[in-house]
């Protein structure tokens, strides 16, 4: 168990819906990265936050929207999903925004399935 | 153009034998640090090992080595004896530290350990 919690783990919609995913790292970290898994992109970066700012983006597209709270959880928000929306998406989770090692520790992840 | 290559889609070895699963990564940046990630079919994402680009001695983390060959840019991860537990796809990924803070990821190995 990394510590980073994700739900739900599993969510079915429909094309054209919005959905939030919702992400709460480690006791102690400030950082929260989401990323996206797909078959045909592999994994990608998406965005990243650091206490409560946005700190880096990705891939992400315009559809898609994050934000970290002031108690440090975070949710990326996706709206007029596409079939190829459908993905696994991870957040994790590190200390500080770059230094160091800065260890990722990922959550289990939300599988995403557009209809 | 891939920062991270994975040449190999898919792996076997036999149970108690050690395998080198290959990475090779293209970076300018002088700081960078290299990351092995295992994922299981369950989906989550574990960490593995951490090699930084300053580091004199090669990773080691019980089972798992890291051989970082930086002239060739080659981070290639060793598993000494395995175990069936090993089975999953294993993840190699690089962070630029003067480029972003987020985990460039490759395609991944598929590793299957048989008894």
């Amino acid at each position: 168990d990394s510590g980073v919690t994700q739900t739900p783990k599993h969510l079915i919609t429909a094309t054209g819906q919005r959905v939030t995913l919702r992400c709460s790292p480690r006791s102690g970290d400030l950082s929260v990265y989401w990323y996206q898994q797909s078959l045909d992109q592999g994994l990608q970066f998406l965005i990243q936050y650091y206490n409560g700012e946005e700190r880096a983006k990705g891939n992400i597209l315009e559809r898609f929207s994050a934000q970290q709270f002031p108690d440090l959880h975070s949710e990326l928000n996706l709206s007029s999903l596409e079939l190829g929306d459908s993905a696994l998406y991870f957040c994790a989770s590190s200390e500080g925004d770059r230094g160091g090692l800065n260890e990722q520790f990922f959550g289990p992840g939300t599988r995403l399935t557009v209809l | 153009a891939q920062k991270i290559t994975q040449t190999q889609p898919g792996m076997f070895v036999q149970e108690k034998e050690a395998v080198t699963l290959d990475c090779t990564y293209d970076t300018s940046d002088p700081s960078y640090g290299l990351f092995w990630y295992k994922q299981p079919s369950s989906g989550e994402m574990i960490f593995l090992i951490y090699q930084g680009s300053y580091d004199q001695q090669n990773a080691t983390e019980g089972r798992y080595s890291l051989n970082f060959q930086k002239a060739r840019k080659s981070a290639n991860l060793v598993i000494s004896a395995s175990q069936l537990g090993d089975s999953a796809m294993y993840f190699c990924a690089m962070r630029e530290w003067n480029s972003g803070y987020a985990l460039n990821f490759g395609k991944g190995t598929s590793l299957l350990v048989t008894p």
